[in-house]
């Protein structure tokens, strides 16, 4: 079952501004991750941010956790035309024996840079 | 190291047949996870195996059945396929024990049309 939610759907912004996407959830997590799809292939993991923590950076990535209201955003600074695909959120529950975990994924935010 | 690979990348059958798909894992990672990502449903969680065990699976019915082999390499097949099950399959695979979470790395994926 779908989970995390992104919000907007879809962005379209000049480039070298800066993006942000957000992402809800529902119910508690290990860790909550950051993927980057271009046009129907293969994820690519962006970041990673544990439960305990609340900010961290990648080069232009910061992505900010709060717990408490079970959302996390992720702001893409200085954006390039490179930086046009699909952004999706995905939570990790951890393994509870017997349950149907993995990553759940959110339906992802459409990003379009232009030029 | 080589990445992800899955093969093939692009299939088409008819209805009533049955398909398997492969997918390859970065060296040295157990854990190997399936996803199935259409427009209306986004990315759903299949299953994943780890050291040859499955462990987790998703809500998809009994057609839908994997394994994975010494080498950690694994296949799905997917039996009396519908329209409906027409996708992007996407195999992810990360370097995890069995009581911890880690950032997946995914194949390119297999686009399968059923007609």
């Amino acid at each position: 079952s779908q989970q995390g939610e992104e919000d907007p759907q879809a962005l379209s912004i000049q480039e070298g501004e800066n993006a942000t996407m957000n992402c809800s959830y529902k119910t508690s997590i290990n860790n909550l991750q950051w993927y980057r799809q271009n046009s129907g292939r293969g994820l690519v993991h962006l970041i990673l941010i544990r439960s305990n923590e609340r900010e961290k950076h990648s080069g232009r990535l910061r992505v900010t956790l709060d717990t408490s209201k079970k959302s996390s955003s992720l702001l893409i600074t200085a954006s390039r035309a490179a930086d046009t695909a699909s952004y999706f959120c995905a939570t990790d529950h951890g393994y509870s024996g017997g349950g149907a975990d993995g990553l759940t994924f959110g339906k992802g935010t459409h990003l379009i840079i232009q030029p | 190291k080589a990445g992800v690979t899955q093969t093939p990348r692009y299939l088409i059958k008819t209805r009533g047949q049955q398909v398997t798909l492969s997918c390859s894992p970065i060296s040295g990672h157990r854990s190997v996870s399936w996803y199935q990502q259409t427009p209306g449903q986004g990315l759903q969680f299949l299953f994943e195996y780890f050291s040859e065990t499955q462990r987790n699976k998703g809500n998809f019915p009994g057609r839908f059945s994997g394994r994975q082999f010494s080498n950690s390499r694994s296949e799905m097949n997917v039996s009396t396929l519908e329209l409906g099950d027409s996708a992007l399959y996407l195999c992810a695979s990360s370097l995890v024990g069995p009581d911890s979470s880690s950032k997946q790395y995914f194949g390119p994926g297999t686009r399968l049309t059923v007609t």
